[in-house]
């Protein structure tokens, strides 16, 4: 249980493209959903936060307007970069919770990730 | 942004080797941690959530070990296998905030 799944896996677009990254609750509902991005030999810095049918949280210094994100269900998330520029090329990944723990203990279930490349 | 180091950042240990390493994180403010486990092109899978100073979880030959007042977890492996190799993350949650903060984990590799 508790699968999610993301799609693509990997992406390469043009400079100036828009790019949509779709999360998928499988087997249950999920309340909160985050976006992760990852850069090499780095963490996993957190981009956003996003619980269904309201307008997603973002992190300091993520611009909104850039990575757009919808949440209009209990099983999917959508991550779209508008605009896409190479140095946005980088690993993007997401989690869902379903908030039957609460809050911090929640587990969050990740994605495989998807690998966006900006030429 | 909380402060989370995790050592060492890789470690080779051979097939049947017990191992451990570390997750240090800001005491003040804790309520939970979180480990992962996290295989090449695969999700990362949850380990364990710990939240009690002391508490000893366990699954199979992993167990992780929490001390929040100095601010660290250990993690350990015993009889290691190959399918043990994958990078490991933790994330402590600090008090009213469900938000995860991640180190950079520590990359396992098994030779057999």
């Amino acid at each position: 249980g508790a699968v999610v799944s993301q799609h693509p896996s990997w992406v390469i677009c043009k400079s100036g493209t828009s790019v949509k990254i779709e999360c998928r609750s499988l087997d249950f509902q999920a309340t909160t959903m985050f976006w992760y991005r990852q850069f090499p030999k780095q963490s996993l810095m957190l981009m956003a936060t996003s619980n269904e049918g309201s307008k997603a949280t973002y992190e300091q210094g993520v611009e909104k307007d850039k990575f757009l994100i919808n949440h209009a269900s209990l099983t999917l998330s959508t991550l779209t970069v508008t605009s896409a520029h190479p140095e946005d090329s980088s690993f993007y990944i997401c989690s869902a919770t379903s908030g039957l723990a609460g809050g911090q203990t929640d587990t969050q279930y990740f994605g495989p990730g998807t690998r966006l490349t900006v030429l | 942004i909380l402060n989370v180091e995790q050592s060492p950042q890789s470690l080779h240990v051979q097939e049947g080797d017990s191992t451990n390493f570390t997750c240090s994180f800001p005491s003040s403010n804790f309520y939970a941690l979180h480990w992962y486990r996290w295989e090449t092109a695969k999700s990362p899978e949850a380990l364990f959530v710990m939240t009690l100073n002391g508490d000893e979880k366990k699954k199979g030959r992993i167990s992780a070990t929490l001390n929040t007042k100095e601010g660290y977890s250990y993690l350990y492996i015993k009889g290691s296998q190959p399918e043990d190799s994958a990078t490991y993350l933790c994330a402590p949650a600090p008090f009213g905030n469900e938000k995860l903060t991640f180190g950079t984990g520590t990359r396992l590799t098994i030779i057999p």
